[in-house]
C-alpha cells in the first residue's frame, strides 16, 4: 500500500520567516496530495491540495510543489504568523477516497 | 454555514460497553468517512460510505461497525471497546464541487475506563 513519509516532525521558526515541510510517497499511482492543518482539539482543516498534473499551486502565503519523478511534495508557508502554529499533515491518495497521511509536523511560530 | 457535526465531542465509556458516535453533515456530500486518530498520530481511515455502499479498510477490526441511515447521518458503533480504542474519532465528507476534497468534523474524543 501507499506509504507517506513526512519531515521534519517538529519545526520552530520565528514570526515572519518561511517554513517548509516535505513529504515523500511510495506509490507512483497516487494523484492527489492534500495538506491539512490541525489545531489542538480540532479536526484537520484542508489548507491546500495539488493534483499530479500540476507542479505547483499557490494560495496567498501557502504554496505546494510536487515532483512526480522524485515522488515528493512540499508545503511552503511564507511570512509565518503565530496563528500558523499547529500540526500539519500531508497525505497522498490514488482514488481520492483513501487518504494516506504522513505522521505530521508540529509547527511552532514564535513572536 | 454548511458543516460536519460530531456528537458528542467527548465520550467516556467502560471497557466492553458498546458505544455509538454520531456524525451529521449539511454539505449534502455523498461520501462519508470515519477515521481514528490516536494521540500524536496521523488519522487512520476505518471505513467510508459512497452513498449507501459501505467500504471497509482491510485492517479495520471487526469491533468497529458503521451505519448510514440517510445522506446526512453516519454512525460509528464500537461493539466492545478496549483500552486501545481510546482515541479521537473523526468524521469527514467529500463529494462537493471538487470530489476529492475531504472536510472533517471537530472529532469525538473517546475515553475507555
Amino acid at each position: 500500500g501507499e506509504n507517506v513519509e513526512q519531515h521534519p516532525s517538529t519545526l520552530s521558526v520565528q514570526e515572519g520567516d518561511s517554513a517548509v515541510i516535505k513529504c515523500t510517497y511510495s506509490d507512483s499511482a497516487s494523484n492527489y496530495f492534500p495538506w491539512y492543518k490541525q489545531e489542538l482539539g480540532k479536526g484537520p482543516q484542508l489548507i491546500i491540495d495539488i493534483r499530479s498534473n500540476v507542479g505547483e499551486k499557490k494560495d496567498q502565503r501557502i504554496a505546494v510543489t510536487l515532483n512526480k519523478t522524485a515522488k515528493h511534495f512540499s508545503l511552503h508557508i511564507t511570512e509565518t504568523q503565530p496563528e500558523d502554529s499547529a500540526v500539519y499533515f500531508c497525505a497522498a491518495s490514488i482514488s481520492g477516497y483513501a487518504l494516506n497521511f504522513g505522521k505530521g509536523t508540529s509547527l511552532l511560530v514564535t513572536p | 454555514d454548511a458543516m460536519v457535526i460530531q456528537n458528542p465531542r467527548y465520550q467516556v465509556t467502560q471497557f466492553g460497553k458498546p458505544v455509538t458516535l454520531s456524525c451529521s453533515q449539511t454539505l449534502n456530500h455523498n461520501v462519508m468517512y470515519w477515521y481514528q486518530q490516536k494521540s500524536s498520530q496521523a488519522p487512520k481511515l476505518l471505513f467510508h460510505y459512497y452513498d449507501k455502499d459501505f467500504n471497509n479498510e482491510a485492517d479495520t477490526p471487526d469491533n468497529f461497525q458503521s451505519r448510514r441511515p440517510n445522506t446526512s447521518f453516519c454512525f460509528l458503533d464500537i461493539r466492545s471497546p478496549g483500552l486501545g480504542d481510546a482515541a479521537m474519532y473523526l468524521c469527514a465528507t467529500s463529494g462537493g464541487t471538487d470530489p476529492y476534497e475531504q472536510y472533517f468534523g471537530p472529532g469525538t474524543r473517546l475515553t475507555v475506563t
